[in-house]
């Protein structure tokens, strides 16, 4: 089994939809939380950081966390044709530890 | 603005060639990374370097070397022992975690 698993997709969604993307890990010593968009032929950027369970939102974005089921998510409201690219979950034990990442799943939205 | 550049964008190799490819960051940052990324797959650790003149082994690093003689710098040399280097090359930087990691644009490489 691999720490984590993300659905690869491709994924694909109208112009205004709310996109679920998720990620499961195995690893229960897993704290920090975060998810990368990735554009094609690009570098991954920084998208949502979190630390433990809850939730966190900035604006159309809201990631998930919860612990118990080893299982995070990543929504997006009102998708537009911007958000089309790769998104990549990652993790890691500690603020210096190394980060695992997901394999991805690409999102397409359609106009 | 500050940021990391890796060139070259595209790099073809011959079979038993080594090739080098540059990363530089002007950020400041202590820490640096080479990942490598297949279709399919997660981004895989080859180095890191969380200091001066010092590195370590990540998850994939035969086949690969690297050096830290500069904060800002963190060549990765793909040597002609890496039996499958085709791939698309990420290099990183980071202060800690809270921050992320700062991706550069990436090499694509490809054996001819």
């Amino acid at each position: 089994q691999k720490e984590v698993e993300q659905d690869p997709g491709p994924l694909s969604v109208p112009e205004g939809a709310i996109v679920s993307l998720n990620c499961t890990y195995s690893n229960s010593a897993f704290q920090y939380f975060m998810w990368y968009r990735q554009y094609s032929r690009k570098g991954p950027e920084l998208l949502m950081y979190t630390y433990s369970s809850g939730n966190k939102e900035d604006g159309r974005f809201t990631a998930q966390v919860d612990k118990s089921s080893k299982y995070i998510s990543l929504f997006i409201r009102d998708s537009q044709p911007s958000d089309s690219a790769t998104y990549l979950c990652a993790m890691s034990a500690t603020s210096y530890d190394k980060v695992i990442f997901g394999p991805g799943t690409s999102l397409s939205v359609i106009p | 603005d500050g940021g990391i550049t890796q060139s070259p964008k595209y790099l073809f190799r011959k079979e038993g060639q080594n090739v080098t490819l540059s990363c530089e960051q002007n950020l400041n940052h202590d820490a640096m990374y080479w990942y490598r990324q297949d279709p399919g797959q997660g981004l895989r650790l080859i180095y890191y370097s969380q200091i001066v003149n010092d590195f370590q082994k990540g998850d994939i690093a035969e086949g690969y070397s690297v050096s830290r003689e500069k904060k800002e710098s963190f060549p990765l040399t793909v040597t002609s022992a890496q039996k499958n280097p085709t791939a698309f090359y990420l290099c990183a930087s980071s202060i800690g975690q809270r921050d992320g990691y700062t991706f550069g644009s990436g090499t694509r490489l490809t054996v001819v």
